[in-house]
């Protein structure tokens, strides 16, 4: 069974601009999460995608968002970057969302912001 | 808010010595509590889980059990080698969805 796949992996862009950020979960996995880590903040929960609905939202401003679609892949955007949201995203799934639930997680997407 | 404190890095040990990580989680209800590892360069992945008091969640000499009345989680291993080393991090997740909080993770060394 194929894992989390992230694409792109590396991605170097300007302040003020935007990115995507693609995420396929492990095939039959329906709950997606994000995460931003960073060294100063550690690994700080974005938001939960569920059947294309976000069920849980962590405290981010309204530039970061999500979305799912109907095969359960995700995708996560963020609008005019700044400086601070260097850092690695990374995507995890899991087979229901529920709480007892483990996640799988994929390599990340490391994002420099110039 | 949920929250999970973990102990400081990093942590330094010499082959074969024992190793303990601790961690304490506050939450609302009875959450679930994972291990999670992240070896240099690569994602995430499961290290161990245990879903209710007094379970204990057991992988690659790795144990931790869920203790209710401490609010702990603490992570064991008698003998650790130098392929542990890793950073370590404690994961609570509750409520009917995956409300997930992570620990600031513990970096282990282990020397040979």
């Amino acid at each position: 069974k194929a894992g989390v796949t992230q694409t792109p992996r590396y991605l170097i862009k300007t302040r003020g601009q935007q990115v995507t950020l693609s995420c396929s979960p492990i095939s039959g996995h329906r709950s997606v999460s994000w995460y931003q880590q960073t060294p100063g903040q550690g690994l700080q929960f974005l938001f939960e995608y569920f059947s294309e609905t976000q069920r849980n939202k962590g405290n981010f401003p309204g530039r970061f968002s999500g979305r799912q679609f109907s095969n359960s892949r995700s995708e996560m955007n963020v609008s005019t970057l700044e400086l601070g949201d260097s850092a690695l995203y990374l995507c995890a799934s899991s087979l229901s969302g529920q709480s007892s639930y483990e996640q799988y997680f994929g390599p990340g997407t490391r994002l420099t912001v110039t | 808010g949920d929250s999970v404190t973990q102990m400081e890095g990093p942590v330094t040990l010499s082959e074969e010595a024992f190793l303990t990580i601790n961690c304490t989680y506050t939450a609302t209800g009875y959450p679930s509590l994972f291990w999670y590892v992240q070896y240099p360069g690569e994602g995430l992945q499961l290290l161990l889980k245990a879903t209710k008091a007094d379970d204990k969640g057991s992988n690659k000499g790795f144990e931790a059990t869920y203790r209710k009345e401490t609010t702990s989680f603490h992570l064991e291993k008698g003998s650790v080698q130098v392929s542990d080393s890793a950073v370590y991090f404690c994961v609570s997740s509750s409520g009917g969805y995956q409300k997930v909080t992570f620990g600031t993770g513990t970096k282990l060394q282990v020397i040979p």
